[in-house]
């Protein structure tokens, strides 16, 4: 299956950490996992992605389980602008075609 | 910055109409995608292009055409428009094809067709 499972929607107040979790069980061992937020009405944006170390960038963190099962997004002090459909995707092939599931809504309040 | 750029924000069309819809990126990216986006079903991919003439099918390719003329612009052809092709169309491009490496996909902001 080339889709992953991740919960429908979370709360998360502004300033505190936002963890949004994702389960990739069936991932095989060249496989990539990429994040990407959607903002309403704008096209998907790029976050992070990873293999199976742990990435920081100036956006987010990824974790990634030591059997790369599943992964967290941390956003380390949610702001309002944050709000936003969370993508977590598993690239499929070398062409890398994204197929994305249904997302996480994120909801950031004051 | 990548920038993806799509034609048109908003486009109102008649059923049976042949329809373009442009992409251009100016990043001199390898491969280029078209999605659609409805309500529930999330982000579905159409076609994607992996080179200049070289397009491969995606999810749901029917009803759509391609063309990839130049590297840089990726056009999406509805032969005849109907009702159920109304939705928020994205482009997309990425740099290469090696796994993890320029893998990222820049989106353009969407074009949202309604055929009525």
């Amino acid at each position: 299956d080339a889709k992953t499972t991740q919960p429908p929607s979370m709360d998360c107040a502004e300033g505190r950490a936002a963890n949004l979790p994702c389960n990739h069980s069936t991932i095989s061992g060249n496989e990539y996992v990429y994040w990407y937020r959607q903002i309403h009405s704008q096209g998907p944006q790029y976050i992070i992605h990873g293999l199976k170390n742990n990435e920081t960038n100036e956006m987010a963190s990824l974790i990634i389980t030591e059997d790369r099962k599943s992964s967290t997004l941390i956003l380390p002090h949610a702001t309002l602008r944050d709000t936003a459909v969370y993508y977590c995707i598993k690239v499929i092939n070398n062409f890398n075609k994204f197929y994305f599931g249904s997302g996480t809504k994120l909801n950031v309040k004051p | 910055d990548v920038k993806v750029t799509q034609s048109s924000r908003y486009l109102v069309k008649r059923t049976g109409e042949k329809v373009f819809l442009e992409c251009v990126q100016d990043m001199d990216h390898e491969n280029m995608f078209w999605y659609r986006q409805d309500p529930g079903l999330g982000l579905r991919l159409i076609y994607f292009s992996y080179d200049v003439k070289m397009k491969e099918k995606g999810d749901i390719p029917e009803g759509y055409s391609v063309s990839r003329e130049k590297k840089e612009r990726f056009s999406l052809i509805l032969e005849s428009a109907s009702t159920n092709q109304t939705s928020m169309y994205l482009c997309a491009s990425s740099l290469s094809q090696v796994p993890g490496v320029g893998t990222e996909a820049f989106f353009g902001q969407g074009t949202r067709l309604t055929v009525v």
